[in-house]
């Protein structure tokens, strides 16, 4: 199976903040990978997909890059809305793998 | 507006058997292909299963296969996870989402809010 590692498993960051967090993956999957947010008691949203393309109605301040075993997600200018857990997930081979998660927290 | 909503969750026996559902409204159900993730409690997301639009392709994942099953009805626009010999290992959140492609692409772009299982004795 694919390993994904991400870091920081935890960020604490102010709003206005520019965050950036990675994913590396145990082999290379070329850019076939997507960055989900996770909020309690909703339902899970698709951020980006292809490494880097952003999904229809997720804001601009979202953004996607890397190819390979590395990745990264940033988020420019961080919001009140955007405090939540993201991960991500290689759709290059089965079974699909998800990364343990980023939790990022209001500081 | 595009939904996924699951039901048939609660607190079961380990041994017992319990069956998932989930309803699809908002798109053309039968052209795309769908998926089970799950989520222990504060632990992160896995795979469970998958199956195309026609049925034709099923995947498992290893720690579920034999136990688990998913299929889906077309006409009633449901998605369904029957799972046997359940572990307290399966407790989880487990979500019905959708593949953005008929084949099972793996990339998925819609995600119901899940529904709780919970096994203990």
């Amino acid at each position: 199976d694919i390993q994904l590692t991400q870091s920081p498993s935890f960020l604490s960051a102010s709003v206005g903040d520019r965050v950036t967090f990675t994913c590396r993956a145990s082999q290379g999957i070329a850019s076939y990978l997507a960055w989900y947010q996770l909020k309690p008691g909703k339902a899970p949203k698709l951020l980006i997909y292809a490494a880097s393309t952003l999904q229809s109605g997720v804001p601009s301040r979202f953004s996607g890059s890397g190819s390979g075993t590395q990745f990264t997600l940033t988020i420019s200018s961080l919001q009140p809305e955007d405090f939540a857990t993201y991960y991500c997930q290689q759709f290059n081979l089965y079974p699909l793998t998800f990364g343990g998660g980023t939790k990022v927290e209001i500081k | 507006e595009v939904q996924l909503v699951e039901s048939g969750g609660g607190l079961v026996r380990p041994g017992r058997s319990l069956r998932l559902s989930c309803a699809a409204s908002g798109f053309k159900f039968d052209d795309y292909g769908m998926h089970w993730v799950r989520q222990p409690p504060g632990k992160g997301l896995e795979w469970v299963s998958g199956i195309s639009w026609n049925s034709g392709s099923i995947g498992h994942a290893e720690s579920v296969k034999g136990r688990f099953t998913i299929s889906r009805d077309n006409a009633k626009k449901f998605l369904y996870l029957q799972m046997n010999s359940l572990r307290a290992e399966d407790t989880a959140l487990y979500y019905c989402v959708k593949d953005d492609a008929g084949s099972l692409r793996g990339l998925l772009d819609v995600w119901g809010q899940g529904t709780t299982v919970t096994v203990s004795s």
